[in-house]
């Protein structure tokens, strides 16, 4: 079973400038997560989507962060203008059993450096 | 308020001295715990799933229990592979079921 793809792995940009990370679950997943994990901190989810719907997005930064699910598929997730406090690692995850009590598959991962 | 709290920070052990590592939570309602373990690098991977008081799960070295207030995961004679940020994360029953998770603990294990 191929696992949660995410791209591109690392990203340096200067401050204003936007930027997107694109997130392929795993095949059936309904539920799609994207993570913003800082150093030495847990992950901190942004938004959750539940087939092309979002169930939570109250801790996404929505003056400055995007996110959509196409066709209940895909996602990106973009930052426009992006600031140095959003130098992080933005992690993608999937689950199969929608908001039910169940395990996360996260992907890679991207590094984001903001300069 | 929720809240999961890992213990210790780091931790530093010899090649097959066994310890564990401890997470302890308050939210109002648990629908579960999970564990799982972080790569440099990498994201997170999935260990357990615990729903209830009393509960065990074993994989490898690796036993995770449940109390009513806390998680531990215990390594039993553990190897250098077994380095890595084990992180805890809880799901509220209430709260719109938002997964709460911990700060990890740092494990190095020195051959």
């Amino acid at each position: 079973e191929a696992g949660v793809a995410q791209s591109p792995r690392y990203k340096i940009i200067e401050k204003r400038q936007s930027v997107a990370f694109w997130c392929n679950p795993i095949s059936g997943h309904a539920t799609l997560y994207w993570y913003q994990q800082i150093l030495g901190q847990g992950p901190k989810l942004l938004i959750q989507f539940q087939n092309n719907g979002v169930v939570d997005d109250s801790q996404l930064p929505k003056d400055r962060f995007s996110a959509e699910r196409l066709k209940g598929v895909d996602s990106t997730l973009k930052i426009q203008p992006a600031k140095l406090e959003d130098s992080a690692v933005y992690l993608c995850a999937s689950s199969s059993r929608g908001t039910i009590l169940t395990e996360a598959f996260f992907g890679q991962g991207t590094r984001l450096t903001v300069v | 308020e929720d809240q999961v709290t890992q213990s210790p920070e780091a931790l530093r052990l010899q090649e097959g001295e066994s310890s564990s590592l401890n997470c302890s939570y308050t939210v109002s309602g648990l629908r579960g715990l999970f564990w799982y373990r972080q790569d440099p690098g990498k994201g997170p991977e999935f260990l357990f799933t615990l729903y209830s008081a009393g509960e065990e799960k074993e994989k490898e070295r690796l036993k995770a229990t449940l109390t009513k207030k806390e998680s531990f995961l215990h390594i039993t004679a553990p190897k250098p592979e077994d380095s890595a940020t084990y992180l805890c994360a809880v799901q509220d029953a209430g709260n719109n079921r938002k997964l709460i998770w911990g700060l990890g603990t740092s494990l190095a294990v020195n051959p």
